[in-house]
């Protein structure tokens, strides 16, 4: 019953070093995102995909990249670390334009920046 | 235009009383789907509730319900007798239908703080 998980649970990095956060989902959801959570500023898109192969940019993607190259995997790589990227990290999944099925979320990646 | 609105950014509430917590919503679509989260101080998100833009009752679970008012674009959560486990932040999300009916709109959150 593992749902979405995500990897690692706690990171920190240096500016400039790139990392990529890995998120996994076991019930065929075609939906997959990745969202950032700053206080006060609710979760904001990065990235989703709609299926593999297919993805877009959310409200935030500067600085983050995605791909899609299976149904069950969702990486997020940061290509140069800032210490404005430093938040907690959500990966989420869904069944694709059902508007009655929510999203099942990971638990977070904490990621700091120094 | 922001699609998610809660305008409530901290909320107290004495333990067993019950909560209402706001959110307001904005979309052009007839087909859509409204959804609260809790995300307890431990960080995980929980899903609690959703309403379909076409259900004609409000949403229950348990202790939660839904005040959907369409005309108003409202979908006012309801916590009745608040417990000390409640203490959270809570989410509104929004997911239209349509083509595009792929993303997840979140607002800004509620802080609940349950008193004993």
């Amino acid at each position: 019953n593992a749902g979405v998980t995500q990897t690692p649970k706690f990171q920190v990095l240096k500016t400039g070093q790139s990392m990529t956060l890995q998120c996994a989902q076991d019930m065929n959801h075609e939906y997959m995102s990745w969202y950032r959570q700053d206080p006060g500023m609710g979760l904001r898109l990065i990235h989703y995909s709609v299926g593999a192969g297919i993805t877009d940019q959310g409200e935030v993607p500067n600085g983050y990249n995605v791909s899609r190259s299976t149904t069950e995997d969702f990486p997020l790589r940061l290509l140069s670390a800032a210490p404005s990227q430093t938040s907690v990290y959500f990966c989420a999944s869904s069944y694709r334009s059902q508007t009655n099925k929510p999203q099942h979320f990971g638990d977070g990646t904490r990621l700091s920046i120094l | 235009a922001q699609k998610i609105t809660q305008t409530q950014p901290g909320m107290f509430v004495q333990e067993k009383e019950a909560v209402t917590l706001d959110c307001t919503y904005d979309t052009s679509d007839q087909s859509y789907g409204l959804f609260w989260y809790k995300q307890p101080s431990s960080g995980e998100m929980i899903f609690l509730i959703y309403q379909g833009s076409y259900d004609e009752q409000n949403a229950t679970e348990g202790r939660y319900s839904l005040n959907f008012q369409k005309a108003r674009k409202s979908a006012n959560l309801v916590i009745s007798a608040s417990q000390l486990g409640d203490s959270a932040m809570y989410f509104c999300a929004m997911r239209e239908g349509g083509w595009t009916g792929n993303q997840f709109y979140f607002g800004t959150g509620t802080s609940l703080t349950v008193i004993p």
